[in-house]
């Protein structure tokens, strides 16, 4: 079976700092990974996926996510956050190629000090 | 665009009482879910919708009904209440019968407490 672990529950950190959120996954065979946010009162949003090609996948609002197979991690990654980037951040993984079968991790929240 | 539309936005519960959560999507998706969100469980799915008139369970669907009517709508029933219920509700849809690449657009949630 697969599973998805985030390290981190909270990570504060300063405006303009870089962060790393954690993500981990257990899996047998291929999977895609996925990162999603949620900003306060609000739904989640896709902030970028890895489903083949490149392992290093970047987002609009200039966060990127590695996928490293050997050590099965999809970690996070902004050089300079800004307040607006608190939220809740998801790290999700699929063995298949449907929705029903996404598995989201327990989220980590990123709160952002001045 | 509206996106996916979900009502109410709180609501409280005695145990035992039923009730049904709206979610509705100007998007023409075929794919529709229902999550619910617990503090440090991430999200779980209820049930989910492949297209109309077609329903399926998810990892938690105990306690819970849905149907699905037309491509827009997919209400999830709560057939008797209970406090393990107490849970942050989302809707989410997909275009096409969800294939991943597809991302979910989701609802902002329906927060039911039940007492």
């Amino acid at each position: 079976a697969q599973s998805v672990t985030q390290l981190d529950s909270q990570v504060p950190v300063f405006e303009e700092a870089p962060v790393e959120l954690r993500c981990n996954y257990s899996s047998s065979v291929s999977v895609y990974l996925f990162w999603y946010v949620q900003y306060p009162n609000q739904g989640l949003q896709l902030l970028l996926k890895y489903l083949s090609g490149s392992t290093l996948v970047e987002s609009i609002n200039g966060f990127e996510a590695e996928f490293n197979k050997s050590q099965t991690s999809f970690h996070l990654r902004k050089p300079s956050v800004h307040i607006s980037d608190t939220a809740e951040y998801f790290c999700a993984v699929s063995r298949y190629s449907s929705a029903s079968k996404i598995i989201f991790g327990s989220g980590t929240r990123l709160s952002i000090r001045p | 665009n509206a996106g996916v539309t979900q009502t109410p936005k709180f609501q409280v519960l005695k145990t035992g009482q039923s009730m049904t959560l709206q979610c509705a999507q100007d998007m023409n998706h075929e794919y529709m879910s229902w999550y619910r969100q617990d503090p440090g469980m991430g999200l779980r799915l209820i049930h989910y919708s492949v297209g109309a008139g077609i329903t399926d369970q998810g990892e938690v669907p105990n306690g819970y009904n849905v149907s699905r009517s037309t491509t827009e709508d997919f209400p999830l029933r709560l057939l008797s209440a209970a406090p393990s219920q107490t849970s942050v509700y989302f809707c989410a849809s997909s275009y096409s019968t969800g294939q991943l690449n597809s991302p979910l657009h989701f609802g902002n949630g329906t927060r039911l407490t039940v007492t």
